[in-house]
């Protein structure tokens, strides 16, 4: 089965700490691997993605396939990084999210 | 030039009522969705549709009914509306041959009283 697993609910950081935000999934093919965020009462946008290979808002993600992990990193944390995370996979023409996680970055 | 855009983005209603959200994107995408974001912020596929076909309903009452008039829009219609239906509701639709995005609306909030 198919499935996304964020295992961190809350997460708490100070400003200029370093942040991951953890991500592993489970599917069968090749899938293509996400991150969302919303920031307070806005819609879910996209971060990045997995086969980009950028960085956006200085968060990096690197799809270990050995550990079936795609986690979210950024070596500094602003205030305004405080947000919901959602990891999610996509294959088969669907859409698999994670429960989210939320990050709160501290002053 | 919204891509992706959801009316009413609040709505307050009594238990029993029935009521509708509505949501257009004018992308060009072949698939669209709705999802429920609960207050814990799960967020849950309710339906999916693509070219105005149904191809996925996840386990979502039948008091839900989700209509596609054209392949750019995607209503959603709530019968015998109850508590437990209170969520924000996220629209959205992607384009599958190309990027496999989402793109989501702004979200409907809907209270039930």
């Amino acid at each position: 089965a198919q499935r996304v697993t964020q295992p961190e609910k809350l997460l708490s950081v100070f400003k200029g700490a370093p942040v991951e935000l953890k991500c592993n999934y489970s599917y069968s093919g090749s899938p293509e691997l996400f991150w969302y965020v919303q920031y307070s009462r806005q819609r879910l946008q996209l971060l990045l993605r997995h086969i980009s290979r950028e960085s956006i808002k200085g968060f990096t993600a690197d799809l270990n396939k050995g550990e079936t992990s795609f986690h979210l990193k950024k070596p500094f944390a602003q205030e305004e990084d405080s947000a919901m995370y959602y990891c999610a996979l996509s294959g088969g023409n669907q859409f698999y999210f994670g429960t989210g996680t939320s990050l709160t970055v501290i002053p | 030039d919204t891509a992706v855009s959801q009316t009413p983005k609040y709505l307050v209603t009594q238990m029993g009522n029935d009521k509708s959200i509505k949501c257009e994107q004018n992308l060009g995408h072949d698939t669209m969705y709705w999802y429920k974001q609960d207050s814990k912020k799960f967020l849950k596929i309710m339906f999916s549709y693509n070219n105005k076909e149904l191809i996925i309903n996840e386990t979502v009452p039948n008091r839900f009914s989700p209509k596609s008039p054209d392949k750019a829009h995607l209503n959603l219609h709530i019968n015998s509306l109850e508590l437990g239906d209170s969520a924000v509701y996220f629209c959205a639709s992607s384009d599958f041959a190309n990027t496999g995005e989402l793109f989501f609306g702004e979200g409907s909030r809907l209270t039930v009283l």
